[in-house]
């Protein structure tokens, strides 16, 4: 059974253009979360959705930030015009519950680099 | 306040020891607690999950106290292999903290 896996897993990008970054969630899991941890920080929560529908992003920047899961295909993390305070380690995560009760597994990360 | 918080340490201690590391949560309707574990530039893997009490698994016990809102962690018999990062979440929302550095020296 496959973990949480996340493409790419580095990234790098200049100033200005745009991230998108991939995250599949272990088999049987319908609920995916996504999280930023800063070099010597922890894990700040940014969103967590289910298939077709995000249920919290009150972590979320309010621009250039979004997320999706589409009915089909992998949960997709875009980050419009990247600027270099957006260079981090980017976890997806999923459970099989959601909130209150899932534990949840984390994927191998996107380390991004923004230039 | 932050909701999660973690001495951020680093404990260095000497193989074969016993450590604790304190996890405080201000959420006093969370149930559900979590400890991960996160070596250097690595995603953060489940250690112990805690519902009621506490939980033990081997050298590792987990102990809940809800009265004064906050999680600890016991590491008996510290191997040089538990040198990591240690992190703790609250499953209601989706808060950790920053996390416990620990050294296990030789």
């Amino acid at each position: 059974n496959a973990g949480v896996m996340q493409n790419p897993r580095h990234l790098v990008r200049r100033r200005g253009q745009e991230a998108r970054l991939r995250c599949s969630p272990m088999k049987g899991h319908s609920h995916v979360y996504w999280y930023r941890q800063l070099p010597e920080e922890g894990l700040k929560f940014m969103v967590y959705l289910q298939k077709e529908n995000i249920i919290d992003e009150s972590g979320m920047p309010k621009e250039r930030f979004s997320a999706e899961f589409p009915k089909e295909g992998p949960s997709i993390l875009r980050i419009q015009q990247v600027v270099r305070g957006d260079s981090a380690a980017y976890f997806c995560a999923s459970s099989r519950s959601g909130t209150g009760v899932g534990e949840q597994y984390f994927g191998p990360g996107t380390r991004l680099t923004v230039t | 306040r932050k909701e999660v918080e973690q001495d951020p340490g680093p404990f260095n201690v000497p193989e074969g020891a016993t450590v604790a590391f304190n996890c405080t949560y201000s959420n006093s309707a969370s149930q559900s607690f979590f400890w991960y574990r996160q070596d250097c530039r690595k995603e953060p893997k489940l250690l112990m999950s805690v519902y009621s009490s506490g939980n033990e698994d081997g050298r590792f016990t987990a102990q809940l106290n809800r009265a004064s809102q906050y999680i600890s962690l016991l590491i008996r018999d510290s191997k040089l292999s538990d040198s990591a990062t240690y992190l703790c979440g609250t499953g209601n929302q989706f808060y950790f903290g920053t996390g416990t550095s620990l050294t296990v020296i030789p």
